[in-house]
């Protein structure tokens, strides 16, 4: 079957801009995460989803916010952009939220430059 | 300070070593993985363990609960190893991840 997809796959935004990101989780998964990577940070966790629902967040300011869609695909968007958002944003998908056995897979990733 | 170590943070390898990459994490967890992020970004999940050993190929991961410590080891080690290994440790409400291995496998 399909793994996840994101969309698009590079971006190039300036600042004080915003930006919609996504995400389509394999079929069958109901929870998708998001995460950033950047050079001095590493992977770090922004959010998850589960059945529409955000069910844990990461430190991130309110500037990143995400949704589900009742097809289990998701948005994140990052609104006034700042040049250190530049990074690249994975998402992952599992079949539920939270438990053992449930194994996560991440997409391809969506890298951001912000000018 | 990050609740997820790993250890070394850098291995360069001759082909066909023996190489083991190791993760620690300081509180309970449900769930670790390990993944393998190639240059360019893209990233593959190798493992899901909660306890035990698993084995793919190449590739064994163990985990110690009670050690809290899970080691990743690649066997006959091959240049399309090279990437960078980072283990995520899933707890209740959160992600954390390990800063990350970056292995080199010369030929």
């Amino acid at each position: 079957k399909a793994g996840v997809t994101q969309t698009p796959r590079y971006l190039i935004k300036t600042r004080g801009q915003q930006v919609t990101l996504s995400c389509s989780p394999i079929s069958g998964h109901r929870s998708v995460s998001w995460y950033q990577q950047t050079p001095g940070q590493g992977l770090q966790f922004l959010f998850e989803y589960f059945s529409e629902t955000q069910r844990n967040k990461g430190n991130f300011p309110g500037r990143f916010s995400g949704r589900q869609f009742s097809n289990s695909r998701s948005e994140m968007n990052v609104s006034t952009l700042e040049l250190g958002d530049s990074a690249l944003y994975l998402c992952a998908s599992r079949k539920t939220s939270g438990g053992r056995n449930n194994e996560q897979f991440f997409g391809p990733g969506t890298r951001l430059t912000v000018l | 300070k990050n609740e997820v170590e790993q250890s070394p943070q850098n291995l360069t390898a001759q082909e066909g070593e023996f190489i083991t990459i190791n993760c620690s994490y300081s509180v309970g967890i449900s769930a670790l993985h390990w993944l393998q992020q190639h240059p360019g970004g893209g990233i593959v999940s190798l493992f899901m363990l909660s306890s035990g050993k698993k084995k793919h190929g190449r590739l064994i991961a163990t985990i110690n609960i009670q050690e809290k410590h899970s080691s990743l080891h690649i066997t006959a080690s091959h240049p399309r190893d090279s990437a960078v290994y980072i283990c995520p440790a899933t707890y209740s409400d959160k992600v954390i991840f390990g800063p990350g291995t970056s292995l080199s496998v010369i030929p």
